[in-house]
């Protein structure tokens, strides 16, 4: 079964400054990984997503991610972030066809960051 | 339609009442789920249809919890017997097919059991 780790709960940062969300996964099979974002008091939308191809994946927002397969990670990215940015942030897991299993998408249990002027 | 529609967005009722919350799929889309999310919790996976096959059902938290989707649309949640715990905003969400590229969610429906 897949599972995915995001080890940080909450994540302050001052404007302008760079951040770095971890996301970890475990899966015995290929997978498509993806980062969601939850702004306050809105639903969830797609950041980016990683199916196949360059393991540098650029989003929405000037976020970017990183797969690593070694590692097994999925680290979300951003050079200078913005007040905006305030949301919490989720990784999620599918397995990559042609797996004869469930495609449901598992979700880590988020990491709030908290932009500071 | 447009989007994920999910109805009511609110709902408050009794422990021990039932309770059933609907979600309407994007158009066109086979895959649809179901997830609970509780204050400061991350998201709970709960049911996952996919066509015709079976569905899902390994993250449903007890018997109280049963989940139809008919004719391949509309999904019903249902909570039998409710309980405080149950108290959370349940997120449904769709994707085009098996092979998830996107999820597109709904804006949910937050259940407070009092």
């Amino acid at each position: 079964a897949q599972s995915v780790t995001q080890l940080d709960s909450q994540v302050p940062v001052f404007e302008e400054a760079p951040v770095e969300l971890r996301c970890n996964y475990s899966s015995s099979v290929s997978v498509y990984l993806f980062w969601y974002v939850q702004y306050p008091n809105q639903g969830l939308q797609l950041l980016l997503k990683y199916l196949s191809g360059s393991t540098l994946v650029k989003g929405i927002n000037g976020f970017e991610a990183e797969f690593n397969k070694s590692q097994t990670s999925f680290h979300l990215r951003k050079p200078s972030v913005h007040i905006s940015d305030t949301a919490e942030y989720f990784c999620a897991v599918s397995v990559a066809p042609p797996m004869d299993s469930s495609y449901k998408l598992i979700f880590g249990s988020g990491t709030r960051l908290l932009v500071r002027p | 339609g447009a989007g994920v529609s999910q109805s009511p967005s609110n709902k408050v009722t009794e422990k021990g009442k039932d309770v059933e919350l609907r979600c309407d799929p994007i158009s066109g889309h086979t895959a649809l789920y179901w997830y609970r999310q509780s204050l400061g919790q991350g998201l709970e996976f709960l049911i996952y249809f996919q066509g015709n096959s079976a569905p899902d059902k390994s993250g449903l938290p007890s018997d109280r919890f049963s989940a139809e989707r008919t004719g391949g649309s509309v999904s019903t949640l249902t909570i039998q017997r409710t309980q405080q715990e149950d108290s959370a905003v349940y997120l449904c969400a769709s994707s085009r097919g098996g092979r998830v590229t996107e999820a597109f969610f709904g804006q949910g429906t937050r259940l407070t059991v009092v």
